[in-house]
């Protein structure tokens, strides 16, 4: 059964350095999503993507954050200069259409 | 404002006991409401949702809408149903979902 991956597992960054954290979605999904998971807090929603551009967005994906899909099978998150408060869960969706979001095994960014 | 609550943060019964996990939520208009589970070490994946009405695992929810609840329930935990439970929702197709904070089930042998 095809399953969203994430890359890396676990990254850990200075104070002040861009990010990218990089997911492939599942080849014939057309939506995809990232959240982030800060500890002990609940999966909070950052940003859609459709049809090469951003749906939605949340408060917290502010200038710091992008998105893109440089090719046929990644999306990536990037952040520009990270802060401590970064540090969390990031879990990539994707669907296909519907409302079944089908998650990655997340990338656990720490700020240093 | 949209929002999803699990007063439970932890639920710990004994193996063949019954199970109910609460959740509330408010939400303006008519969403659509998932049961997400994370088992240790593995990644979010959807359990059942709303509109399909369908057992799984032996887990059902039932969506009241008078009392804005989709509590989950079975009627004999196993222990290999010990993991994160997530109530979640969402306004309609492909849309973002909104996450409750989450409820750790931890059956006793």
């Amino acid at each position: 059964e095809p399953e969203v991956t994430q890359t890396p597992s676990h990254q850990v960054t200075q104070m002040g350095q861009e990010v990218i954290l990089r997911c492939v979605p599942i080849s014939n999904h057309l939506y995809f999503y990232w959240y982030r998971q800060i500890l002990g807090q609940k999966v909070e929603f950052l940003v859609s993507f459709y049809n090469n551009e951003i749906s939605e967005k949340s408060e917290i994906f502010d200038d710091q954050f992008s998105v893109e899909r440089p090719d046929g099978s990644n999306f990536t998150l990037k952040i520009r200069s990270t802060k401590l408060e970064d540090s969390a869960m990031y879990f990539c969706a994707s669907t296909l259409v519907g409302n079944t979001q089908y998650f990655g095994p997340g990338t656990r960014l720490t700020v240093l | 404002a949209q929002r999803v609550t699990q007063p439970e943060k932890l639920l710990s019964v004994f193996k063949g006991a019954p199970v109910e996990l609460k959740c509330n939520y408010s939400y303006s208009g008519s969403p659509e409401l998932f049961w997400y589970v994370q088992y240790s070490r593995q990644r979010l994946q959807l359990l059942l949702r709303h509109i399909s009405r369908e057992s799984i695992k032996g887990f059902t929810a039932d969506l009241n809408k008078g009392e804005t609840s989709f509590h989950l329930k079975k009627p004999f935990a196993q222990e290999e149903d010990s993991a994160m439970y997530y109530c979640a929702l969402s306004k309609g197709s492909a849309s973002k979902i909104i996450f409750g904070s989450g409820t750790r089930l931890s059956i006793r042998p």
